[in-house]
């Protein structure tokens, strides 16, 4: 089955402990890329990846790090959250460089306090 | 910058009835829309993608439409059912922007009673 996997789906913690948020995905998409879903203001895009090794900044980066070392993995990394970066975090990807039909994976549920 | 405007921002219908969700944008320089699913506690689905050369795309009961010059697009939903409450979303990627970023609307909240 084509999909985007997330683990965690649901986390917990302390300001200052860093995190990794583990993204997947099985259908061979070159691009990837990481949203973040807030009330009253939508989602909005952290980071994105066009293909192995090419990462940039989407509209909301700060606080978050990224690395794209294969194809089918994107972890996001928060090397010291903070309350202000709880939220509901997406994954997605795409092929066709991020112009195609975009697939989501299902959420992580992060909780900074 | 591209602004998405999804309104009603709620709708409750009675099932069987047949619905339309609108959506709008401020700047036509889009390479698509997408019309997106979002039922609580879970992801993203997609419904239906148009590409900016296309006028409309078809999925089983759902209908997209899109004109770019105008800015709208509607997602019209035939004999809704209970099982179609979800948040509906939709979003457009722009030229100009960075790649492959969807703006998003804020959703309509769509109810179906039995």
């Amino acid at each position: 089955e084509a999909q985007v996997t997330q683990n965690p789906r649901y986390l917990i913690t302390v300001t200052g402990k860093k995190l990794t948020v583990t993204c997947s995905q099985n259908m061979n998409h070159e691009y990837m890329s990481w949203y973040r879903q807030d009330p009253g203001l939508g989602l909005r895009q952290i980071y994105y990846s066009m293909n192995v090794e090419v990462t940039d900044k989407g509209d909301v980066p700060e606080g978050y790090k990224v690395s794209r070392k294969e194809k089918r993995n994107f972890p996001l990394i928060l090397e010291s959250p903070s309350p202000n970066q709880t939220s509901l975090y997406f994954c997605a990807s795409s092929w066709g460089q991020g112009v195609g039909e975009q697939y989501f994976g299902p959420g992580t549920r992060l909780t900074v306090t | 910058k591209q602004e998405v405007t999804q309104i009603p921002a709620a709708l409750s219908v009675p099932e069987g009835e047949n619905l339309v969700l609108n959506c709008s944008f401020t700047d036509s320089a889009i390479y698509n829309l997408q019309w997106f699913r979002q039922d609580p506690g879970k992801g993203l689905t997609s419904l239906l993608l148009i590409q900016s050369s296309q006028r409309e795309q078809t999925s089983g009961r759902l209908n997209a439409s899109l004109d770019k010059s105008s800015g709208r697009s509607t997602l019209y939903i035939a004999a809704s059912q209970p099982g179609d409450s979800a948040t509906y979303l939709c979003a457009v990627i722009s030229y100009g922007g960075s790649q492959g970023n969807l703006i998003f609307g804020k959703g309509t909240k769509l109810s179906v009673k039995p």
